[in-house]
């Protein structure tokens, strides 16, 4: 089965503690996303990544990291400056070329992260 | 002003009534546009999306995108109780980067 897949589906951050979000996909795509989402908001962009060993800032990447060592996988890393961590996590891919438009991002099921 | 303006809701509405969502933008640059389903603690799945303006049509769902007046609309026939969820518009922009709406739920009471 293709798609994305994200671990673990809960996780809890004790406070001055880095925590890691999985993402896997087997759907062959470059480009790698991930997404913070509070209640009544929509998604804001973290962190993006378009090819392999590359990632570039989204509009709200103080107090998170990455690395795309492989194009299968877009960890994320949540660390002890981001201070107000509880969020739902989500993480996309988009494939290049095919019969889709461009823009159209697959999601994996999401983490959700919150502070002990 | 935000890009992507999207009323958050909720709007809940009888089963069996037509329900219309809506986003107004405000960059007439923007090209494709898209509506994700949300269920809850779930990923958005992609619904509709549409690059021109006027009507795609997909079984009980319109979508609807009127560049003139920067709006675009989702409209779901036949309302069930299984389209209850969090519908969230997206528009790409120039680098083709998502700028997504605040989503709107949606409560189809039976």
């Amino acid at each position: 089965d293709g798609g994305i897949t994200q671990s673990p589906k809960y996780l809890f951050r004790k406070e001055g503690q880095n925590v890691t979000l999985s993402c896997e996909q087997n759907l062959n795509h470059d480009a790698m996303y991930w997404y913070r989402q509070d209640p009544g908001q929509g998604l804001r962009l973290i962190y993006y990544s378009q090819i392999v060993n590359d990632f570039q800032k989204g509009d709200i990447a103080e107090g998170y990291s990455v690395s795309r060592e492989k194009k299968e996988s877009f960890p994320l890393t949540v660390t002890s400056a981001q201070k107000n961590p509880t969020a739902f996590y989500l993480c996309a891919s988009l494939g290049q070329g095919g019969q889709s438009p461009k823009n159209i991002q697959y999601f994996g099921a999401g983490t959700r992260l919150s502070v002990l | 002003q935000k890009e992507v303006e999207q009323d958050p809701g909720p709007l809940s509405v009888p089963e069996g009534a037509i329900v219309s969502l809506n986003c107004t933008y405000s960059n007439s640059a923007f090209q494709y546009f898209m509506w994700y389903r949300q269920y809850s603690r779930k990923g958005p799945e992609l619904l509709m999306y549409t690059y021109s303006s006027g009507n795609k049509e997909d079984g009980r769902f319109t979508a609807q995108v009127d560049k003139s007046s920067k709006y675009i609309s989702l409209f779901i026939r036949d309302s069930q109780p299984s389209d209850s969820a969090t519908y969230l518009c997206a528009i790409t922009d120039s680098n083709y980067q998502l700028i997504w709406g605040a989503g709107t739920k949606l409560i189809i009471k039976p």
